[in-house]
Formats: C-alpha cells, sequence, structure tokens
C-alpha cells in the first residue's frame, strides 16, 4: 500500500449517527490534515496536525471531532450532522508543516452523504 | 471579494488543443503557487509547483506567475483527453498561519 488511503469510501449516515473516517499516509510525512470538498466550493481546510499534534482548526463544528494517535493515522469522529455537512472528506499529508507552502498529498477521500 | 477566483467552466477543448487555465488572486504576499489536478472520484494530484513571478515548464505543462497583474496560468499543449479532469490553484496565504488557499477548481473536457 502506497500514498495516502482513506477508508470508507462512501458513507451514508442519519444525522443521529456516529461515525469515523479514517485515514492512513506510507509516505514517512509528519503533517496530516482533513479539507471538505463541496460542490461547486474550494476546498476548506478543517484541521491540522504536525507530528501528532493539532496546530489547526479552522472553526470547524464540534460535530466534528478529529483524532491523530501517530503521525501515519488521522480519524476524523462524526456525530449528529447535519445534511450540510454532505461533502468529499479529503485526508492529505505532507512531509512537514510550516508556512503554508507544503506540497500536499491527497487520499481519494470519503464521500459522505448526511440524510 | 474572493482571495482566489477561478471560473469554474467546464471547459471543452478537442484533442489536440492548446488550453489554458488561469486563476486571480487579491493578496500581493502571496509567493507560493499550486496547480493540483483532480479526476473524478480521485483526490487532487500537485501538477506544478512554482514560487514567485515567471514561468515553469514540464513536459505539456507551463505554469506562469504574473505577480504584478496578480493573475496565474497554467497552459496544456497538445491537450489529450486523458487531461479530463478539474484543475485547482493554489497558494499559500497570508498570515502566521499560511494557510493554502485554494480556487473553485475549473472543468476541463479534451473530446477525441
Amino acid at each position: 500500500e502506497t500514498g495516502v488511503t482513506q477508508t470508507p469510501r462512501h458513507l451514508v449516515m442519519g444525522m443521529t449517527n456516529k461515525k469515523s473516517l479514517k485515514c492512513e499516509q506510507h509516505l514517512g510525512h509528519n503533517a496530516m490534515y482533513w479539507y471538505k470538498q463541496s460542490a461547486k466550493k474550494p476546498l476548506e481546510l478543517m484541521f491540522v496536525y504536525n507530528f501528532k499534534e493539532q496546530t489547526e482548526n479552522n472553526s470547524v463544528p464540534s460535530r466534528f471531532s478529529p483524532e491523530c494517535p501517530n503521525s501515519s493515522h488521522l480519524f476524523l469522529h462524526l456525530h449528529t450532522l447535519q445534511p450540510e455537512d454532505s461533502a468529499l472528506y479529503l485526508c492529505a499529508s505532507s512531509h512537514g508543516r510550516v508556512a503554508g507552502n507544503e506540497k500536499l498529498f491527497f487520499g481519494s477521500g470519503t464521500q459522505l452523504s448526511v440524510l | 471579494q474572493k482571495e482566489v477566483e477561478q471560473d469554474p467552466g467546464p471547459l471543452s477543448v478537442p484533442e489536440g488543443a492548446i488550453v489554458s487555465l488561469n486563476c486571480t488572486y487579491s493578496n500581493s504576499a502571496f509567493q507560493y503557487f499550486m496547480w493540483y489536478r483532480q479526476y473524478s472520484r480521485k483526490g487532487p494530484e500537485l501538477l506544478m509547483y512554482t514560487y514567485s513571478s515567471g514561468n515553469k515548464e514540464d513536459g505539456r505543462f507551463t505554469a506562469q506567475v504574473d505577480k504584478s497583474s496578480k493573475y496565474i496560468s497554467l497552459f496544456i499543449r497538445d491537450s489529450q483527453p486523458s487531461d479530463s479532469a478539474t484543475y485547482l490553484c493554489a497558494m499559500n496565504g497570508s498570515g502566521n498561519t499560511g494557510k493554502l488557499i485554494f480556487g473553485q477548481g475549473t472543468t476541463l473536457q479534451v473530446k477525441p
């Protein structure tokens, strides 16, 4: 397995469900990211982890809860989501997190539908 | 005003055409400029990475940055059906967070 792997690829959940998205990178990188991609909108940065420490939370609602147990794994725990949270959730990694000019390597994303 | 503006298209061209994709931006502090390509049902992949003004060429792809006009371009020569994808421009943001700012993406279709 190489690159950045995300599971599941597709997820349908009700507003009262709790689910988790998983991301794993095999690139030896130290920084990992969660992005949200909605139709006809730019990518939105949600969270950044650098060396397992959360360094950024871009005003994301608390119904999204990230977890980074080590530099290779990243989770996004979801609970009581809203229909407007339906989107493609992308995980990315980079060698480090310095000043916003990092080269990002993305996974294929989890397409989330909230009913 | 959005920090980065990108026409979403779609842009449809015949195979072999020269394609020009563009982004404008408002923040003169941006220094690093990138183009990502995203195929359907895939994540974005880095295509070109440039610093400050000037041109950078890689095979059929040329990235151009004009900081005086706050305008960046990606040219694709001899376009192929396999170039059909969404192209996202991205540039580094201002302030201490240095957040990467993405454009909306332009969808390109190259017809055989």
